[in-house]
């Protein structure tokens, strides 16, 4: 069974650009999860679909946002980007809540 | 404030040491427990705990949580060097997957 799959791998932009980074949950699971890595801050929640429906979100500011298709696929996209949005964000998928999550490698953006 | 406390926040031992990473949660309702190891990108997950007591297990590694006390503990016995690697807690709580992170432990192991 395939994994989460997340495109691009890298990413640089400049400020106030914006970016769509995409994610494909493993076959068949139903919820998608993003969080954002950075050194300081560690793993923070972003949000997460589930059926095409935002279920939970993290405490980001409205320039993050995400969307879930029929297929499951999600993407997420970040406006005016700040130099301080540079992070690894991460997708993971389950298939449903009180299950585990499975990452992806993750997309690594910079913000020039 | 819904958060996760790791400690300690880095260890170095060598080959064949047995380390204990800990894990302290402040959630509300909470729902379960994970641990996860993440060597580059992509955390890999370890162990799901949702019952106090259990001990749950796999080769070197071992885990518990204690619901009362609001921690657990993840156990590594007889290190080696691939388990080098960043040792992440994350807690479930509320309704839908709504996880908090730690800010992990960051553990090498020296041949």
């Amino acid at each position: 069974k395939a994994g989460v799959t997340q495109t691009p791998r890298y990413l640089i932009k400049t400020r106030g650009q914006q970016v769509t980074l995409s994610c494909s949950p493993i076959s068949g699971h139903r919820s998608v999860s993003w969080y954002q890595q950075t050194p300081g801050q560690g793993l923070q929640f972003l949000f997460e679909y589930f059926s095409e429906t935002q279920r939970n979100k993290g405490n980001f500011p409205g320039r993050f946002s995400g969307r879930q298709f029929s297929n499951s696929r999600s993407e997420m996209n970040v406006s005016t980007l700040e130099l301080g949005d540079s992070a690894l964000y991460l997708c993971a998928s389950s298939f449903d809540i009180n299950e585990k999550l499975f990452f992806g490698s993750g997309t690594q953006l910079s913000v020039l | 404030e819904d958060k996760v406390v790791q400690s300690p926040l880095s260890l170095v031992v060598h080959e064949g040491d047995t380390v204990t990473l800990n894990c302290s949660y402040e959630v509300t309702n909470f729902r379960s427990l994970l641990w996860y190891k993440q060597e580059k990108k992509a955390p890999t997950f370890l162990f799901m705990l949702t019952s106090s007591g259990i001990e749950k297990k796999s080769g070197r590694l071992s885990s518990i949580l204690d619901k009362k006390e609001l921690f657990s503990i993840l156990n590594i016995t007889a290190t080696q060097t691939g388990d080098s690697a960043v040792y992440l807690c994350a807690v479930e709580y509320n309704y839908g997957q709504n996880f908090v992170f730690g800010p992990g432990t960051r553990l090498s192991v020296l041949p």
